[in-house]
């Protein structure tokens, strides 16, 4: 299975940008690239899901790097309810389980 | 629209017995998939259902098994409880297998 390394911890002040890297070197070219986060005693959320090019939703966006062995979600303006663990996962075209790594867990402060 | 519906939402069982969580999803979504969530080993898949076939599973022994109803709701039973089987058990479903939708959780306590 394609692995994901993500920092185990990041801060961030409230209302300022957010860049949560994740690298992914083994990815395939069918990998999709996805992004959740776990809020506290809550399942996890999907936030974003990008294959090649960088995507923007309500929530975030998503950075891909040109040779997508790495890819970032940015909050653009972080907010206390932000704070939550965050998942980079990649999926397989063909492979509908996800395997969670340890995630970032993200601090907002205020 | 409803949400996917865990049930129950917390479960208290003995070593030795055997237990059934229930997971109810997203109207129209097909696809449910089980984790097992723990602090040591974080989340963990377990198996996934598409229209009532089992597509995928995790590495778990054979006491963790599943099954999906023709209504797309999904059990998964646990025989022969362990003290390690004590774990947060969420349910996901999907409807084009690209964005998923978890419930809350069964956390389930064995003694």
């Amino acid at each position: 299975d394609a692995k994901t390394t993500q920092p185990n911890s990041m801060e961030s002040n409230e209302e300022e940008p957010v860049h949560l890297p994740c690298n992914h070197s083994t990815i395939s070219g069918t990998d999709y690239i996805h992004w959740y986060r776990q809020l506290p005693s809550q399942g996890p959320e999907y936030v974003i899901h990008g294959l090649t090019s960088n995507v923007n939703n309500r929530m975030a966006s998503l950075a891909i790097a040109e040779d997508r062995k790495s890819s970032t979600l940015i909050l653009h303006r972080a907010t206390l309810r932000d704070a939550a663990v965050y998942y980079c996962i990649l999926r397989g075209y063909n492979n509908n389980d996800m395997r969670f790594g340890a995630g970032t867990r993200l601090t907002v402060k205020p | 629209k409803a949400g996917v519906t865990q049930t129950p939402r917390y479960l208290i069982k003995t070593r030795g017995q055997q237990v059934t969580l229930s997971c109810s999803p997203i109207s129209g979504h097909r696809s449910v998939s089980w984790y097992q969530q723990t602090p040591g080993q974080g989340l963990q898949f377990l198996f996934e259902y598409f229209s009532e076939t089992q597509r995928n599973k995790g590495n778990f022994p054979g006491r963790f098994s599943g099954r999906q109803f023709s209504n797309s709701r999904s059990e998964m039973n646990v025989s022969t409880l362990e003290l390690g089987d004590s774990a947060l058990y969420l349910c996901a479903s999907s409807l084009d297998l690209l964005g998923y939708t978890f419930g809350s959780g069964t956390r389930l306590t064995v003694v």
